[in-house]
């Protein structure tokens, strides 16, 4: 149990462009979801706090405008990158707290993450 | 801020070594420890926790003990196998709302 799911797992784009990357919880309800980012060999840092329902909670330094974040149903959250740039080129990963159920509480469970490489 | 700091990697270690991965930590009130583990090319998943002091975590046959008094929770076992190479992260919340604060992460390798 506790599974989440996200896709792509990898995509490659144009600078210019917008990504969506989707966040789901498979086999439970998620009323927060988070989003973080990973550079190659350093430690995951969290962007933003998404509630299902309410407006995220960015991160100090995040861009809310450049990355938009929708948690439209207890099941998903999803993440766009607008106008991407190089340097947005990361590893994206979102992960999700039980809200019901034995495995509510504060373990969070984590997708498999989206490798994002803007050209 | 509340941070958390690894010991450095990589460790490389022959099967059947004894493995410690040290972790310290920074925080004001009292936050739930964690270590999770990222097997290659797979996402996090959670190895341990523990929410209080003193407690002790468990699983697969790793250990860490929260040590209030030294601020540490280091990930311990016994014998390590070649399936338990990947990146070892410590983690503890922050600020009571769930907030995950990583450390850098421990890449371990154990050879045959």
């Amino acid at each position: 149990g506790a599974v989440v799911s996200q896709h792509p797992s990898w995509v490659i784009c144009k600078s210019g462009t917008s990504v969506k990357i989707e966040c789901r919880s498979l086999d439970f309800q998620a009323t927060t979801m988070f989003w973080y980012r990973q550079f190659p060999k350093q430690s995951l840092m969290l962007m933003a706090t998404s509630n299902e329902g309410s407006k995220a909670t960015y991160e100090q330094g995040v861009e809310k405008d450049k990355f938009l974040i929708n948690h439209a149903s207890l099941t998903l959250s999803t993440l766009t990158v607008t106008s991407a740039h190089p340097e947005d080129s990361s590893f994206y990963i979102c992960s999700a707290i039980p809200s019901s159920g034995s495995g509510r509480g504060e373990t969070q469970y984590f997708g498999p993450g989206t490798r994002l490489l803007v050209l | 801020g509340d941070s958390v700091t690894q010991m450095e990697g990589p460790v490389t270690l022959s099967e059947e070594a004894f493995l410690t991965i040290n972790c310290t930590y920074t925080a004001t009130g009292y936050p739930s420890l964690f270590w999770y583990v990222q097997y290659p090319g797979e996402g996090l998943q959670l190895l341990l926790k523990a929410t209080k002091a003193d407690d002790k975590g468990s699983n697969k046959g790793f250990e860490a003990t929260y040590r209030k008094e030294t601020t540490s929770f280091h990930l311990e076992k016994g014998s390590v196998q070649v399936s338990d190479s990947a990146v070892y992260f410590c983690a503890l919340t922050s600020g009571g709302y769930n907030k995950l604060i990583f450390g850098a992460g421990t890449r371990l390798a154990v050879h045959p």
